[in-house]
């Protein structure tokens, strides 16, 4: 695997379910990254990850829980969502803690029923 | 706050002609300035960017000219081909000292016809 991974592509949900999106980034990077890409709307950044702390939290609802157990990794639980929250979650990842050369993933697409 | 405004979308265009996309932005200071490109399936990727007022960034045959006086920066590409069918972001970074994320506009879908 090469780049920035995420798993999986298609997410189908109840809003009673608990599910996790997983992330993971082969590039050797430090910082990584979680938006929300919603139909006619920019980018939402929502978390972000530097040497596996969080840094920043643009007042997402608790809802959403990430996580970073290393470098590598990054996950967003999920649970009790809104139909509302459906939409495409992107990942990316950067060396340094850089917003200029970020490195995205596919995203996962999430529909919420 | 700092906002990026570019045009709405979508834009459909025959092979070998010529693309603009505008984008304009709101920022204090010197921001940063990116276009990023999102193909069908796939996450962002950097396209080109611009870090002064005045330089112009370029990459794939796609140019953009950051100006600061009508606080712009405009992505163009002389002749456009079906592989280019794609979204394009344009974003900033607001200066330094202020904080360093990205924002970014809604997106322009480019569709390209044989």
């Amino acid at each position: 695997e090469t780049g920035v991974t995420q798993t999986p592509r298609h997410l189908v949900m109840g809003m009673t379910n608990k599910k996790s999106l997983k992330c993971e980034q082969h590039l050797g990077h430090n910082a990584m990254y979680w938006y929300k890409q919603s139909a006619k709307k920019p980018l939402e950044l929502m978390f972000v990850y530097s040497l596996e702390e969080r840094v920043e939290n643009n007042s997402v609802p608790s809802r959403f829980s990430p996580e970073c157990p290393n470098s590598s990794h990054l996950f967003l639980h999920l649970h009790t969502l809104q139909p509302e929250d459906s939409a495409l979650y992107l990942c990316a990842s950067s060396q340094g803690f850089s917003y200029n050369e970020q490195f995205f993933g596919p995203g996962t697409r999430l529909t919420v029923l | 706050g700092d906002s990026v405004t570019q045009m709405e979308g979508p834009v459909t265009l025959s092979e070998e002609a010529f693309l603009t996309i505008n984008c304009t932005y709101t920022a204090t200071g010197y921001p940063s300035l990116f276009w990023y490109v999102q193909y069908p399936g796939e996450g962002l990727q950097l396209l080109l960017k611009a870090t002064k007022a005045d330089d112009k960034g370029s990459n794939k045959g796609f140019e953009a000219t950051y100006r600061k006086e009508t606080t712009s920066f405009h992505l163009e590409k002389g002749s456009v081909q079906v592989s280019d069918s794609a979204v394009y972001f344009c974003a900033l970074v607001p200066s330094q000292g202020g904080s360093e994320k990205l924002v970014f506009g809604k997106g322009t879908k480019l569709t390209v016809n044989p």
